[in-house]
């Protein structure tokens, strides 16, 4: 079974400066990597999916995660963080599923990102 | 532009009630599931269910129960709600059986048994 740890469970980041969120995976097979996040009393919504090919992926509000299959890592990135960042983040792998079911993610725990001025 | 509504917001319960938790999608999408957040130990998925009438516990499967009888609609039970349930409840759906498939998000259900 897959799984995922995120080993910051609290970023604290002045604005502007930049952050890293980590993320790393356990899986005997090839998984598909996400990173999603939640802002306060919501939902969660999709930053960045990594599928396959390039290692660098590029997602919304100017975050970027970069996979490294040798560290099993995926993570998450952003040169100059604003104060609307400060969002809840997790880290999630998927699979293919077996014939005539669906794919479910395993989420890890979450980072929370508290941006300050 | 509201695409998975989960009804309540916020519920109160007591211990041993019977709790209908519903949600609902407007993308004809196949996959619905049902996850549980909380503090320290992120989302967990209790059931899912990949198309109608058809369901497949999760990782936390105990204590909980689901219903699918219409493509768009997929309820989670709890048959006697107890304090250690009190949560927050996090309704999914996404399309086809790819391992690559985006969900997308309710925006949650808080759940207080008291």
């Amino acid at each position: 079974a897959q799984s995922v740890t995120q080993l910051d469970s609290q970023v604290p980041v002045f604005e502007e400066a930049p952050v890293e969120l980590r993320c790393n995976y356990s899986s005997s097979v090839s998984v598909y990597l996400f990173w999603y996040v939640q802002y306060p009393n919501q939902g969660l919504q999709l930053l960045l999916k990594y599928l396959s090919g390039s290692t660098l992926v590029k997602g919304i509000n100017g975050f970027e995660a970069e996979f490294n299959k040798s560290q099993t890592s995926f993570h998450l990135r952003k040169p100059s963080v604003h104060i609307s960042d400060t969002a809840e983040y997790f880290c999630a792998v998927g699979l293919e599923p077996y014939t005539g079911t669906a794919s479910k993610l395993t989420f890890g725990t979450g980072t929370r990102l508290q941006v300050t001025l | 532009d509201v695409k998975v509504t989960q009804s309540s917001r916020y519920l109160v319960k007591r211990t041993g009630e019977k709790v209908f938790l519903e949600c609902v999608q407007d993308m004809d999408h196949e996959n619905m599931f049902w996850y549980r957040q909380d503090p320290g130990l992120g989302l967990r998925l209790i059931y899912f269910s990949y198309d109608v009438k058809m369901k497949e516990k999760g990782d936390i499967p105990e204590g909980y129960s689901v219903s699918r009888e219409k493509k768009e609609r997929f309820s989670l039970i709890l048959e006697s709600a107890s304090t250690n349930q009190t949560s927050m409840y996090l309704c999914a759906s996404s399309q086809g059986s790819a391992g690559a498939n985006v969900l997308t998000f309710g925006a949650g259900s808080r759940l207080t048994v008291l």
